[in-house]
């Protein structure tokens, strides 16, 4: 069974532009959810998405978003790009929320350089 | 709001040697998951071993076991028989254990221990 997929791996954008990440998920997993990984603030959870629909947002600026796709890939969404967005943006797979869901399967991330 | 803390940015052991790493928490839950990942340099978050609250054993897996002192809110790793694939940022999570369609299930993490192998 294929692991969780994200695209691209490395990603370089300027200052005010936009960037869309994507990921796939392990095939029969419905629950994406998707963080950010800096040196300064570690690990930090972004959104959760079940089903098409978000259940949960973490602490970012409406700059992030995501969306969820009828086939459990999600994309999320970076606008007006910041310098301090430059991270490493985890997706993670599971079955479904809650505790029957665990455990999570993380993608290799991609890493964003914004310049 | 929870909180991970893991107190130790590096550590080092000898080959074939015990290494225990870290960890504490801080919640007012009764009912959570604590997990260990390891994040070698491939960046892909794998999961190492996992403990539930409820469960008073201490998790298990291989060479990796865990000291669950739930009094304490304590979580450290013990890594035996210590192998150069070992290397690795090594991260304690928090997961909320509710299953209610309210419930966020996001993992909280610590800053993450650095573990060196050597040989």
């Amino acid at each position: 069974k294929a692991g969780v997929t994200q695209t691209p791996r490395y990603l370089i954008k300027t200052r005010g532009q936009q960037v869309t990440l994507s990921c796939s998920p392990i095939s029969g997993h419905r629950s994406v959810s998707w963080y950010q990984q800096t040196p300064g603030q570690g690990l930090q959870f972004l959104f959760e998405y079940f089903s098409e629909t978000q259940r949960n947002k973490g602490n970012f600026p409406g700059r992030f978003s995501g969306r969820q796709f009828s086939n459990s890939r999600s994309e999320m969404n970076v606008s007006t790009l910041e310098l301090g967005d430059s991270a490493l943006y985890l997706c993670a797979s599971s079955f479904e929320p809650g505790r029957t869901g665990l455990p999570l399967h993380f993608g290799n991330g991609t890493r964003l350089t914004v310049t | 709001a929870q909180t991970v803390t893991q107190s130790q940015p590096e550590m080092s052991v000898q080959e074939a040697e015990t290494v225990t790493l870290s960890c504490t928490y801080d919640t007012s839950e009764s009912d959570y998951y604590l997990f260990w990942y390891k994040q070698p340099p491939s960046r892909q978050m794998i999961l190492v071993i996992r403990q539930e609250a409820y469960k008073q054993q201490n998790a298990t897996e291989n060479r990796f076991s865990v000291n669950f002192q739930k009094a304490a809110k304590s979580f450290s790793l013990k890594i035996s028989d210590s192998q150069l694939g070992d290397a690795a940022m090594y991260f304690c999570a928090y997961r909320t254990g509710g299953n209610s369609g309210g419930s966020n299930y996001k993992l909280t993490f610590g800053k993450g221990t650095l573990l060196t192998v050597n040989p």
